[in-house]
């Protein structure tokens, strides 16, 4: 069964810091790997997608990294700003042999950007 | 604000109550799905729905029951809950499934107690 690791837990850096959040999966047969964040009390929301034949994808001062054979993925971000405090969570997307697949979810990593 | 709309936001039901989650996109996604989140937890998967029909069950209990009428709703009937029962209930689309699936797109969820 496919596991998803997330370290830190939790993270608390002054404003400004580039910070790296770590993903680790056990199961390298994936289709894809998401990060999301949440706010609490909400819903989810779709930062990045690394789909399986890809090494990394870039939106803004977010960079996510993908090694399948490793099992593992790292969420960089840039800069960091008091609003990018949120619960970020890594998942993937196993390879059962088509159709529509549900999310293998980490625990999280809760960051907090001081002012 | 979120593609993917969940009514109602907040429902407070009994044990012998029979209630209904609602989720609606009109994104043109073909796959729907439901999770379940306990408070300072990850979402888990309870259903998925590719095309309309039900592709994935994670032996959730009888209790919950989903319904996908067509391609832009879904639906999770609620009946003879327990308490345990009470989580937020998040529901996410992707334009696909599988291989080359898409990002998912989460609602805000429905805060659910069941008292």
């Amino acid at each position: 069964k496919q596991e998803v690791t997330q370290i830190p837990a939790a993270l608390s850096v002054p404003e400004g810091e580039n910070l790296v959040l770590n993903c680790s999966f056990t199961d390298s047969a994936i289709y894809n790997l998401q990060w999301f964040r949440q706010d609490p009390g909400k819903g989810l929301t779709s930062l990045l997608l690394i789909q399986s034949s890809q090494r990394e994808q870039t939106s803004g001062r977010l960079n996510a990294s993908l090694d399948k054979s490793s099992g593992r993925s790292t969420l960089y971000i840039a800069a960091s700003q008091p609003g990018d405090s949120a619960t970020y969570l890594c998942a993937v997307t196993q390879s059962t042999g088509g159709g529509a697949d549900g999310l293998t979810f980490g625990k999280g990593t809760h960051l907090i950007i001081q002012p | 604000d979120t593609e993917v709309t969940q009514t109602p936001k907040h429902l407070v039901m009994g044990m012998t109550n029979k209630k209904s989650l609602k989720c609606e996109q009109h994104m043109g996604h073909r796959a729907m799905y439901w999770y379940k989140q306990k408070a300072k937890k990850p979402p888990e998967l309870m259903f998925v729905y590719s095309y309309e029909k039900l592709s994935i069950n994670e032996s959730v209990p009888s209790r919950f029951s989903p319904e996908c009428p067509n391609s832009s709703l879904l639906n999770l009937h609620l009946h003879a809950l327990q308490p345990e029962d009470s989580a937020l209930y998040l529901c996410a689309s992707s334009l696909t499934g599988g291989p080359f699936s898409s990002p998912l797109h989460f609602g805000n969820g429905t805060r659910l107690t069941v008292t």
